[in-house]
């Protein structure tokens, strides 16, 4: 089953503890992202990367990190969390063959910093 | 910078209504323009796409057309039901990357 998992799904931490949000794709898909869901705000693209080792920045990137090693795997590191940083998390991987595009989102990760 | 903006809601309607959700952009060059749609306690799901002028994206009877002179994404469609009570978003990539902006979202209730 085509899916892209991310772990875990809900965590409550302390300011400033490091921590990361892992995503993992089954799908070998090239482009994966990451965006944050805020009410009223819609979905911000955080960072994404468009294969192994080429990430780039979103609309959103301070605060975070990310890495491409593998091409299924594309994690979040927080290395400081702050309370501005809670909120809802999805990774993304897309496939793009011309216009026709396939594009799965994980379950989300619900994060709550104190 | 490039922008979305989408139709506030919640926008209710009743069992076979038509349903258009506006959606306008601001973007240089010719991004390509999608749909999303999230279902409660769910991910996002892409809905349809569109990647250049007078395309028109459509699935599960639904369809939105690249409209270049309004710079506008509308999504429509002809009967709704039940189910797809849910939250649309809009969304735009710029040429060159993968950087996508998305709107808001408007929840939509559909009533039997």
């Amino acid at each position: 089953e085509a899916q892209v998992t991310q772990n875990p799904r809900y965590l409550i931490t302390v300011t400033g503890k490091k921590l990361t949000v892992t995503c993992s794709q089954n799908m070998n898909h090239e482009y994966m992202s990451w965006y944050r869901q805020d009410p009223g705000l819609g979905l911000r693209q955080i960072y994404y990367s468009m294969n192994v080792e080429a990430t780039d920045k979103g609309d959103v990137p301070e605060g975070y990190k990310v890495s491409r090693k593998e091409k299924r795997n594309f994690p979040l590191i927080l290395e400081s969390p702050s309370p501005n940083q809670t909120s809802l998390y999805f990774c993304a991987s897309s496939q793009l063959r011309g216009p026709q595009e396939t594009q799965y989102f994980g379950p989300g990760t619900r994060l709550l910093v104190l | 910078g490039d922008s979305v903006t989408q139709m506030e809601g919640p926008v209710t309607l009743s069992e076979e209504a038509f349903l258009t959700i506006n959606c306008t952009y601001t973007a240089t060059g010719y991004p390509s323009l999608f749909w999303y749609v999230q279902y409660p306690g769910e991910g996002l799901q892409l809905l349809l796409k569109a990647t250049k002028a007078d395309d028109k994206g459509s699935n599960k009877g639904f369809e939105a057309t690249y409209r270049k002179e309004t710079t506008s994404f509308h999504l429509e469609k002809g009967s709704v039901q039940v189910s797809d009570s849910a939250v649309y978003f809009c969304a735009l990539r710029g040429t060159g990357g993968f950087k996508t902006i998305f709107g808001a979202g408007t929840r939509l209730f559909v009533k039997a």
